[in-house]
């Protein structure tokens, strides 16, 4: 059965903290894996990744994925309270059926 | 307003109703796509629409779960004989296409209780 595992579940960090955050999915014929930020009820788009070993980055935040390992990593740098959110990891298979992971909950203090 | 809209963003609803939640995806979207979110949970997959077909049931997790979509637009998800159990947040998702080089957009979900 197709599926996605993220860690941690939840994270408690300060502001100017950096985290990682780790997803692991194991899906049958693998196409992109995608990683969403969920504030109040709908998840926001963050990154779209194919390829392995190449970086995606938008402002402080930036992801890779590792297609040998089965994963992928959400790095944030200096942290700010408004990147408290769960962040959702997610991976396509060949049917074009987006599997979610259960999502890290972050939560920065000022 | 060219994102994806649900409604009604709140639903409570007495066990043993049915209840009907719909989604308007964003214009020109093919793909339509509807999940479930429990408290404290990842989302799961219910149905996909391509156009007006549903090439994925897989996820629906009863009889009493039914979606449909008709003009290639407008989609609505009811749930018969409504249980506790169904208490969740079902949020509506549109891509352009139902392949796996788009993100998906997703709107702001319907809550549903169920006393």
């Amino acid at each position: 059965e197709d599926k996605v595992v993220q860690s941690p579940l939840s994270l408690v960090v300060h502001e100017g903290d950096t985290v990682t955050l780790n997803c692991s999915y194991e899906v049958t014929n693998f196409r992109s894996l995608l990683w969403y930020k969920q504030e109040k009820k709908a998840p926001t788009f963050l990154f779209m990744l194919t390829s392995s070993g190449i970086e995606k980055k938008s402002g402080r935040l930036s992801s890779i994925l590792d297609k040998k390992e089965l994963s992928s990593i959400l790095n944030i740098t200096a942290t700010q309270t408004g990147d408290s959110a769960i962040y959702l990891c997610a991976a396509y298979n060949q049917g074009g059926k987006l599997i979610f992971g259960q999502g890290t909950e972050l939560s920065v203090k000022p | 307003g060219a994102g994806v809209s649900q409604s009604p963003s709140n639903k409570v609803t007495e066990k043993g109703k049915d209840v009907e939640l719909r989604c308007d995806p964003i214009s020109g979207h093919t793909a339509l796509y509807w999940y479930r979110q429990s408290l404290g949970q990842g989302l799961e997959f219910l149905i996909y629409f391509q156009g007006n077909s549903a090439p994925d049931k897989s996820g629906l997790p009863s009889d009493r779960f039914s979606a449909e979509r008709t003009g290639g637009s407008v989609s609505t998800l009811t749930i018969q004989r409504t249980q506790q159990e169904d208490s969740a947040v079902y949020l509506c998702a549109s891509s352009p296409r139902g392949v796996e080089t788009y993100e998906q957009y997703f709107g702001p979900g319907t809550r549903l209780t169920v006393t």
